[in-house]
């Protein structure tokens, strides 16, 4: 079955450490994204990629890095430069247009320790 | 930049009552969507509206969006409890832009 599967499921991280997480999709889709969930703050955007070798910020980037060298892969680094990483992640993929929905998988809780 | 409100952000129903989560944008939407994501779990697609006025349903979910295309809203008819999780919506201004999600409205069906 085709899907987007995140890795791993729980992480934990020390202060002053980089950590990154997995995203990868079966579907065959072009634009992948991160978000962060937060309690009571729904999803907010971190990083966006409509193509390979391409991404844009979104609206909270700072403290991230993300990279896509291949389609299936859009991991998200942790730097330490993020001030409160402790947080649910979020990676999902979509064809491109507006047309389709989101596929979500099915998340990263990163606690910082 | 684009803003998203839902309201309520919360309701707490007994089974069988009917259950409206209203979503508003600052901007005109070229589309919005619906998610729903059970407790642990993360969020599923559920539908898309693109027309002014357009109204889709899904068995007991029905879904409209206003004739302006700034507002939207979900009503669920006799509410289950396996309609128990937090539903956003979720709009775009254009084809190729990004969603910019609602903060939720967190369902709680009592038996």
């Amino acid at each position: 079955d085709g899907g987007i599967t995140q890795s791993p499921k729980y992480l934990f991280r020390k202060e002053g450490q980089n950590v990154t997480l997995s995203c990868e999709q079966n579907l065959n889709h072009d634009a992948m994204y991160w978000y962060r969930q937060d309690p009571g703050q729904g999803l907010r955007l971190i990083y966006y990629s409509q193509i390979v070798n391409d991404f844009q910020k979104g609206d909270i980037a700072e403290g991230y890095s993300v990279s896509r060298e291949k389609k299936e892969s859009f991991p998200l680094t942790v730097t330490s430069a993020q001030k409160n990483p402790t947080a649910f992640y979020l990676c999902a993929s979509s064809k491109q247009g507006r047309d389709y929905g989101y596929t979500f998988g099915s998340g990263t809780r990163l606690t910082v320790v | 930049g684009q803003q998203v409100m839902q309201i309520p952000q919360y309701q707490h129903v007994q089974e069988g009552e009917d259950f409206t989560t209203y979503c508003n944008s600052s901007t005109t939407l070229s589309n919005i969507q619906w998610y729903k994501q059970r407790p642990g779990g993360h969020p599923v697609f559920l539908i898309q509206l693109v027309k002014s006025g357009e109204v889709k349903k899904q068995k007991r979910l029905t879904f409209q969006f206003g004739e302006a295309k700034k507002n939207s809203s979900l009503h669920i008819t006799a509410t289950q409890t396996t309609d128990v999780g937090t539903y956003f919506c979720a709009g775009s201004n254009s084809g190729y832009s990004t969603l910019t999600f609602g903060k939720g409205t967190m369902l709680l069906v009592s038996p």
